[in-house]
């Protein structure tokens, strides 16, 4: 079942823009992340934010996370063109049954349009 | 080198066919993962390895198997897919223990 929902599905602005991502999540919850997708290519890592921290920033993206209300906010501040992709929220409130490794679940993803 | 890879970029193959897809990290990661992602959906778990032993199995179809033949590569064979397992499947790799994963650019399945 899917743990982490984007709102919106869809986002299109203009450069030099701020966007802003919303992820809901339903179970309790070691760590979210972000990860961002380029057109039908492989995720990249962008941020972590940890259960017991309410917000971290890297360059030009800042993560909140409200624990209380199960979720988190992804803010890129101004916006360029190659901004543009899909960013999805993993939470990872699961681990292997050797306890090693996290499971990591995405949510649906927003599909974010930065136009020149 | 901070790197995943993955071959072939696309793959074609019947219903009757054999093949299989590779995945090679140089990171040092002893924890790596399959992954399946269909169009406008977002990425699924399939399989987990943790030092070369699977650890996760997600049900999935025996058509697919996967294998660990070293610290660095992973394998995921294909044998008698269906036309819906057609997709984009992405290979991860993390430490052991570690939150974050690094994802190779996928390779791009389509069953006729």
């Amino acid at each position: 079942s899917q743990q982490g929902e984007e709102d919106p599905q869809a986002l299109s602005i203009q450069e030099g823009e701020n966007a802003t991502m919303n992820c809901s999540y339903k179970t309790s919850i070691n760590n979210l992340q972000w990860y961002r997708q380029n057109s039908g290519r492989g995720l990249v890592h962008l941020i972590l934010i940890r259960s017991n921290e309410r917000e971290k920033h890297s360059g030009r993206l800042r993560v909140t996370l409200d624990t209380s209300k199960k979720s988190s906010s992804l803010l890129i501040t101004a916006s360029r063109a190659a901004d543009t992709a899909s960013y999805f929220c993993a939470t990872d409130a699961y681990k292997d049954s050797g306890g090693s490794n996290y499971k990591l679940t995405f949510g649906k993803g927003t599909l974010l349009t930065v136009n020149p | 080198d901070t790197e995943v890879t993955q071959t072939p970029k696309h793959l074609v193959m019947g219903m009757t066919n054999k093949k299989s897809l590779k995945c090679e990290q140089h990171m040092g990661h002893r924890a790596m993962y399959w992954y399946k992602q269909k169009a406008k959906k977002p990425p699924e778990l399939m399989f987990v390895y943790s030092y070369e032993k699977l650890s996760i199995n997600e049900s999935v179809p025996s058509r697919f198997s996967p294998e660990c033949p070293n610290s660095s590569l992973l394998n995921l064979h294909l044998h008698a897919l269906q036309p819906e397992d057609s997709a984009l499947y992405l290979c991860a790799s993390s430490q052991v223990g570690l939150e974050t994963q690094y994802f190779g650019p996928g390779t791009r399945l389509l069953v006729l």
